[in-house]
């Protein structure tokens, strides 16, 4: 059956330059998360989608990252002004519901800013 | 300020012997903990969880103990194979706003030799 996936699986880009990140989660999966790892860390928790809102994004660093997911399946992270410091990998995951219900990772996209 | 860590960021096992990888956090509000594996170029994968009401939870040649005195928790791998080699993340969670968003450690990675 097919899994969380992530496109693309790399993506380099400049300093200053905007980036789209895309996740196509399990099918039916009505909850949505996006993680960002970097280098010897631990996923580290981005925002949290329940269908198509945004239940929480706390984990967003500041305004230059912007999550939607408008029909409650595929969702695209956007990234601004790309600066050297948000290189990592991205990681999407989704669950059947959000309460607590098993996360399935996808692969990630490794985003490298030069 | 890390609330989840893992101390030991390598661990090397004999083929058929035991794994104990560790965790420790700080949060007291931390109420349901989860172990997930991650291969290469791959997404982390669900292990194993354990609630806070329970100090054990079995699955197979997996077993995760939890000491809530101590706030420390253990995974357990007995016997011990080479496609155990991989990198364990420890995460801890509580519910809020109607989700439990995982706050994960850095990882143990765990080789296996044969």
């Amino acid at each position: 059956g097919a899994g969380v996936s992530q496109t693309p699986s790399n993506k380099v880009t400049e300093k200053g330059k905007y980036v789209e990140l895309r996740c196509d989660p399990i099918s039916g999966h009505t909850a949505l998360y996006w993680y960002r790892q970097s280098l010897g860390q631990g996923p580290e928790f981005l925002i949290y989608f329940q269908g198509t809102g945004a239940a929480d994004d706390s984990g967003l660093p500041n305004d230059r990252f912007f999550a939607v997911r408008p029909e409650g399946s595929v969702s695209t992270l956007k990234i601004q002004r790309t600066e050297r410091g948000d290189s990592a990998v991205y990681l999407c995951a989704s669950s059947l519901t959000g309460g607590g219900g098993t996360q399935y990772f996808g692969p990630g996209t490794r985003l490298l800013v030069l | 300020d890390q609330q989840v860590k893992q101390n030991s960021p390598s661990l090397s096992v004999q083929e058929g012997r035991i794994s104990i990888l560790n965790c420790d956090y700080t949060n007291s509000m931390f109420d349901y903990f989860l172990w997930y594996k991650k291969y290469p170029a791959e997404g982390p994968t669900f292990l194993i969880s354990i609630s806070s009401i329970k100090d054990k939870n079995e699955d197979g040649r997996f077993t995760v103990f939890l000491n809530k005195s101590a706030k420390h928790l253990s995974l357990h791998i007995v016997p011990s194979q080479p496609g155990d080699s991989a990198v364990y993340f420890c995460a801890a969670s509580y519910q809020s706003g109607g989700s439990y968003i995982p706050t994960f450690g850095r990882g143990t990675s765990l080789i296996v030799h044969p």
